[in-house]
Order: structure tokens, then C-alpha cells, then sequence
């Protein structure tokens, strides 16, 4: 069976540092991976897609892909307590669907 | 980004009737949409994949007659749940995937059956 695997926390980190969220996935045929973000009772929200190895960068969000070690993370730099959320990772399935993780929650401190 | 738009945000229903919700992409075809629910603090669960012109594809364990899944144009997909009782209270997700295989989400829909 086709997974996606996160911790899923909490994450706690102080305002202004780095937030480092991890993921791995089991489908080696996976080409597309997404990072959403999710408040509570609201719908996710795409915040980054990476499609090949290495790093990417989006203001304060770089998204890394290692499809070697099936490995996908994010990074939240000068973390904010507005990014407190949960952060779903998800695969792009061979059927048109998007497998996702079960999500780590992210607590930013003042 | 792509926009897709959910309807209604919210309903209360009686325990028996059937409630029906909406999923429009408003800038884009969609010829798949996909349907979530998500009950409190837990993840998001896959219900079934709505394909347009034909019949919807159920995940394990759905039950297609009770979730009825309408996909009758490249931008409207319905999901009606019928004879909602109180289990069925949970908060109901579409998606479309748009290009470069991102999936936008609708706004939710929270569904209470008293």
C-alpha cells in the first residue's frame, strides 16, 4: 500500500526560529509532492510543490526532495505563531490522486 | 492557483433526510474531483474519486448508496449524503487537481445531524 508518513507532533518552536517538517513516502513511481497547510476547521492550502530533487525556495518556505531516500521536508524560516497549523505532505499517485500524510501540527511561541 | 469552490459552508440537517453538497472549479475543467471528509482532529480520508461522465470510484469501505457522488460537468461535482444520521456529522472536502498535478480544495463543508 502506497503511504505517506509524518510525525505527527506537536512541533513546537519558538517565534523567529526554523521550523524543519519531515516527510517519507513509499511509492518510489511518485514524480510530484505538495506541502498544504491546515488551521483548524478550515480546508488545506497548497504552500508548496517541489517536483525534482534538490531544494526550493518561496519566501520563507524551501521544500527539499531527496527521491533517493523517498524523503521530502519543509522549512519555515523566521517562523511566525500564524504558521501554527498542521502541515500535510502529499505524493502525486499513479491515479490522478494525491496520497497524503496524516499531517505534523506546528506550534509557533511568541 | 486554481479556485475551487464549495457549497454549502455548513448545514444542519435532521437525522433521515439527505443533505446534498456542491464542488465547482471556477477557472478551470476538471474532468476528476475528490472527496474528503475529515472528522475532528484527525486526517484527511480519501471517500471517493467523482469522474466526469461516469460513475464515481469508492474508496474501501465507503458505501456508495449512501454517499452519492454526481459528476455531470467538467465543473460541478456533487456529493449528497443520504439518509444523514449523527455519525455522518463531519466535515466534507472536494478537491480538483489543476496543472502540474496541484489539487485546490474547496472551502469545506461542516455537516451537523441532530
Amino acid at each position: 500500500q502506497k503511504e505517506v508518513e509524518q510525525n505527527s507532533g506537536p512541533l513546537s518552536v519558538p517565534e523567529g526560529a526554523i521550523a524543519s517538517l519531515n516527510c517519507t513516502y513509499s511509492d518510489r513511481g511518485s514524480q510530484s509532492f505538495f506541502w498544504y497547510r491546515q488551521y483548524s476547521g478550515k480546508s488545506p492550502e497548497l504552500i508548496m510543490s517541489i517536483y525534482s530533487n534538490g531544494d526550493k525556495e518561496d519566501g520563507r518556505f524551501t521544500a527539499q526532495l531527496n527521491k533517493a531516500s523517498q524523503y521530502v521536508s519543509l522549512l519555515i524560516r523566521d517562523s511566525q505563531p500564524s504558521d501554527s497549523a498542521t502541515y500535510l505532505c502529499a505524493s502525486g499517485g499513479s491515479q490522478g490522486n494525491l496520497i497524503f500524510g496524516k499531517g505534523t501540527k506546528l506550534s509557533v511561541k511568541p | 492557483g486554481a479556485v475551487v469552490s464549495q457549497h454549502p459552508s455548513w448545514v444542519i440537517c435532521k437525522s433521515g433526510t439527505s443533505v446534498k453538497i456542491e464542488c465547482r472549479s471556477l477557472d478551470f475543467q476538471a474532468t476528476t474531483m475528490f472527496w474528503y471528509r475529515q472528522f475532528p482532529k484527525q486526517s484527511l480520508m480519501l471517500m471517493a474519486t467523482s469522474n466526469e461522465g461516469s460513475k464515481a470510484t469508492y474508496e474501501q469501505g465507503v458505501e456508495k448508496d449512501k454517499f452519492l457522488i454526481n459528476h455531470a460537468s467538467l465543473t460541478l461535482s456533487t456529493l449528497t449524503v443520504t439518509s444523514a444520521h449523527p455519525e455522518d456529522s463531519s466535515f466534507y472536502i472536494c478537491s480538483a487537481r489543476w496543472a502540474e498535478g496541484k489539487a485546490f480544495f474547496g472551502q469545506g463543508t461542516r455537516l451537523t445531524v441532530v
